[in-house]
């Protein structure tokens, strides 16, 4: 199985920071990677699809990097509603897997 | 606008059994692979399983595999997924998915429903 990691596991920051996360996959997924977003008591929301790809509705302060095993979402100027966890995922082969998170967390 | 709502959830006692409907709306339902994944605190988000849009191809995490199984009918526009044997560890939220193929053929999943919960204790 392929093992994705995140860094870092939490992180702390002020509205209107920037903000990067990290996600690495142990073996290349080419562009196969998803990041979500889950705030409490909500399902997760797709933000991120192929590395890179926003989803339709989501705001453009949010943006992928990356390809093969190294991958990066930003988020500029954070927003009070942008506090949540992050997780990334890969589709690259069965079984997906999703990172273990990363919290971000109002400083 | 989509909407996938999951039903089914109970407390149960271990090697016992439950099935989780999820009907859906909003869509095309046999246009899209459809997924179950789920939330457990020790383990956070975990993919259960796919099935493609005609059932025809199904996968399974390991997990899960020879005790959980996935279908659909899409005359009826539901996503079943019959849990048997369930072990203290299948404790958790489970989401139904929609998921999407990517113009380069990766998977992705564009709307989860509110999720079902599963409890597993004697």
């Amino acid at each position: 199985d392929i093992q994705m990691t995140q860094s870092p596991s939490s992180l702390s920051a002020s509205v209107g920071d920037r903000v990067t996360i990290t996600c690495r996959a142990s073996q290349s997924i080419s562009n196969y990677l998803n990041w979500y977003q889950q705030r409490p008591g909500k399902p997760p929301r797709l933000l991120i699809y192929a590395a890179s790809r926003l989803q339709s509705g989501v705001p453009s302060r949010f943006s992928g990097s990356g390809s093969g095993t190294d991958f990066t979402l930003t988020i500029t100027s954070l927003h009070p509603e942008d506090f949540a966890i992050y997780y990334c995922q890969h589709s690259f082969i069965i079984p997906i897997t999703f990172g273990p998170g990363t919290r971000l967390e109002i400083k | 606008e989509v909407h996938l709502m999951e039903s089914g959830g109970a407390v149960v006692q271990p090697g016992g059994s439950l099935r989780l409907s999820c009907a859906a709306s909003g869509f095309t339902f046999d246009d899209y692979p459809m997924e179950w994944v789920r939330l457990s605190p020790g383990k956070g988000l975990e993919w259960v399983s796919r099935i493609s849009w005609d059932g025809g191809s199904i996968h399974y995490a390991d997990s899960v595999k020879g005790r959980f199984t996935v279908s659909r009918d899409n005359s009826r526009n539901f996503l079943v997924l019959q849990m048997n044997s369930l072990r203290p560890e299948d404790t958790a939220l489970y989401y139904c998915v929609r998921a999407d193929v990517g113009t380069e053929g990766g998977h992705f999943f564009d709307f989860w429903g509110q999720g079902t919960l599963v409890t597993v204790s004697s």
